[in-house]
């Protein structure tokens, strides 16, 4: 978990309410990753970042996730309207510096009811 | 079919055994090579990082991959009851930079 901050940690909501999920690396990082994990489906990447720009999101399942990165050292997924299929875990992730991979956050878990 | 395959396991061993973990994958471009432990509730954790074939060491880990069978492993010496998690691998064509193509994870339990 070292490195990056995910807020909030565990997130229930309703179906139909908009939900969004921070990442804040501890330092700034220019390549910054969006992961979702389900018992059914395992680890998933999503969307993920270079130098802020998004260059794969191929994996954001719906129109109803987006994922912003402003600048290095901030990150947001918002799901709207949430529904409870949705309901995962979601990491954030970013690339190291020291062995060309990546790092992970401690995760946030989201249950839409 | 998937690009990696992992068995899910369970897998209970007592300790002091020796664990091999396991995956293959269908991409011949991938070149690098990890593996993740992730405890209950946390996020995965690097443990080991292989760029290419070959063996790494560790500690009481070893990563071997063999890129002519598709195949890559980690072996577990001495296990302990806190080596008890699920251990995922994880490949890339070109480095952490870009996305990672995780297996579904082996769920391991090491019991005293």
């Amino acid at each position: 978990d070292a490195g990056v901050i995910q807020s909030p940690r565990h997130e229930v909501t309703e179906m139909g309410q908009e939900v969004t999920l921070r990442c804040k690396p501890i330092s700034g990082h220019n390549s910054l990753f969006w992961y979702r994990q389900t018992m059914m489906r395992g680890l998933e990447l999503l969307i993920y970042f270079n130098n802020n720009v998004p260059i794969d999101d191929s994996g954001m399942p719906e129109d109803r996730f987006s994922a912003k990165m402003p600048n290095a050292s901030f990150s947001t997924l918002k799901i709207q309207p949430s529904e409870p299929r949705d309901s995962a875990v979601y990491f954030c992730a970013i690339h190291g510096t020291s062995t060309d991979t990546q790092y992970f956050g401690p995760g946030t878990r989201l249950t839409v009811l | 079919q998937k690009e990696v395959e992992q068995d899910p396991g369970p897998l209970s061993v007592p300790e002091g055994a020796i664990v091999s973990l396991n995956c293959t994958y269908s991409n011949s471009a991938f070149q690098y090579f990890m593996w993740y432990r992730q405890y209950s509730r946390k996020g995965p954790e690097l443990l080991m990082y292989t760029y290419s074939s070959g063996n790494k060491e560790d500690g009481r880990f070893t990563a071997q991959v063999d890129k002519s069978s598709k195949y890559i492993s980690l072996f577990i010496r001495d296990s302990q009851p806190s080596d008890s998690a699920t251990y995922l691998c994880a490949m890339s064509v070109s480095g952490g930079y870009n996305k990672l193509i995780f297996g579904a994870g082996t769920r391991l339990a090491v019991h005293p």
